[in-house]
């Protein structure tokens, strides 16, 4: 059974620097690994998607780095802001249209 | 182009009695799923389907029905609530190449807060 494991649960961090939040997962046959941001009281958005082919995608200050092999993934937030500040998600997908969530990493952003 | 719509946003039910979820997406997607997310436990797939006619089981799926007669529509139905039906509840769209290789991404609803008494 797929394992999704985000590390760490709860980081908070100074306005201004870099940071990487990580998701590892058991079982390497998936078909794609996307993160999603969750604001309090609100759904999912779609921040990064990478293919099961592909290393890596970028979206401005967000990079999102795949490693099937060893069943991991970052996803680096450059100069980070406030407005940065939401519970971030890692999702893997696993044939059939089924999404295996790990728990999410919830950051801080301090002013 | 309102993406995926679920109503009701807040649902207060006491146990044993019937609702319906109502989900609607816009985008055309071929796929839709359901999920209830709850404290330490994270997203679930309760039911999902791969198009109008089919759905199939997710990893909790015990006292949900589905039924997907239209590409834009996936009500979730409560038979029976219980208090552990208690959770936040999202639908979610997506769609794949004509091939049915890469999924290009999932569109989720803003949820659904159910409370059973």
């Amino acid at each position: 059974k797929q394992e999704v494991t985000q590390i760490p649960a709860a980081l908070s961090v100074p306005e201004g620097e870099n940071l990487v939040l990580n998701c590892s997962f058991t079982d390497s046959a998936i078909y794609n690994l996307q993160w999603f941001r969750q604001d309090p009281g609100k759904g999912l958005t779609s921040l990064l998607l990478i293919q099961s082919s592909q290393r890596e995608q970028t979206s401005g200050r967000l990079n999102a780095s795949l490693d099937k092999s060893s069943g991991r993934s970052t996803l680096y937030i450059a100069a980070s802001q406030p407005g940065d500040s939401a519970t971030y998600l890692c999702a893997v997908q696993q044939g059939a249209q089924k999404l295996v969530f790990g728990q999410g990493t919830r950051l801080t952003i301090n002013p | 182009n309102a993406g995926v719509t679920q109503t009701p946003k807040f649902q207060v039910l006491k146990t044993g009695q019937s609702m319906t979820l109502q989900c609607a997406q816009d985008m055309n997607h071929e796929y839709m799923s359901w999920y209830r997310q709850d404290p330490g436990m994270g997203l679930r797939l309760i039911h999902y389907s791969v198009g109008a006619g089919i759905t199939d089981q997710g990893e909790v799926p015990n006292g949900y029905n589905v039924s997907r007669s239209t590409t834009e529509d996936f009500p979730l139905r409560l038979l029976s609530a219980a208090p552990s039906q208690t959770s936040v509840y999202f639908c979610a769209s997506s769609y794949s190449d004509t091939t049915g290789g890469l999924n290009y991404g999932y569109t989720f609803g803003s949820g659904t807060r159910l409370t059973v008494v």
